[in-house]
């Protein structure tokens, strides 16, 4: 099945980029996802990116998908202490979100 | 709008006991799920609900764990009985409609299970 991994913990001072990392496994995942978690919540969705795409900007949020190495990354602009939180990758399929599969979550610490 | 309710917030029980979360989606939202949330991982879809039909519960351990949606709104997780390994935050989200492209998943705030 699909393996989503990313990298535990990133530390950034308030004002500079942060750029968290995922690599997946199945190259048929047709999504991949952006989500935030933070303390005592649920997950919120950031934003997403087809398969067929290279980069998809939102404001602050840039993403980028290396499709052939199957590497996923979002880079978070100015990074302010209210983006503390873990972000977590997840990959899916066309037709059904539920299908989607979650890395282990990344801890962004933004230091003032 | 309000958002996904999920209750209670915490439960502590022991080992062998039985337990029951209760979610209430966004009112119009078709497809609910059940994930379940472990210390330091991602959560892993445990069931998927379209209206009040299983669309898929392949991650659901069926000799402990039931989930039902009765009248495709709220719906109810069931465990029984507990096991340490359960121990975890139980989420539950929903969507308009499971079977779009992209579909936009509201998460609740989750149920938080300790298992002595």
């Amino acid at each position: 099945g699909e393996d989503v991994e990313q990298s535990l913990f990133l530390s950034v001072r308030e004002g500079d980029s942060s750029v968290i990392n995922c690599t997946y496994t199945d190259s048929s995942s047709t999504y991949l996802y952006w989500y935030k978690q933070e303390p005592g919540a649920g997950l919120q969705l950031l934003t997403y990116i087809f398969s067929n795409m290279d980069m998809k900007q939102d404001q602050r949020l840039t993403v980028l998908l290396n499709k052939k190495d199957k590497h996923l990354s979002l880079r978070i602009a100015d990074t302010q202490t209210g983006d503390s939180a873990i972000y977590f990758c997840a990959a899916g399929f066309e037709g059904n979100a539920g299908k989607s599969t979650f890395g282990d979550g990344t801890t962004l610490t933004v230091k003032p | 709008e309000a958002g996904v309710a999920q209750s209670p917030r915490y439960k502590i029980i022991e080992k062998r006991q039985s337990v029951a979360f209760w979610c209430n989606p966004i009112s119009g939202h078709a497809t609910l799920y059940w994930y379940q949330q472990i210390l330091g991982q991602g959560p892993k879809l445990l069931i998927q609900f379209q209206n009040n039909g299983v669309v898929d519960d392949s991650q659901l351990p069926k000799d402990r764990f039931s989930a039902e949606r009765l009248k495709g709104v709220d719906s109810t997780l069931k465990i029984q009985p507990a096991k340490l390994e359960d121990s975890a935050v139980y989420l539950c989200a929903s969507s308009l409609d499971g079977s779009g492209q992209v579909n936009e998943q509201f998460f609740g705030p989750g149920t938080r299970l300790t298992v002595l």
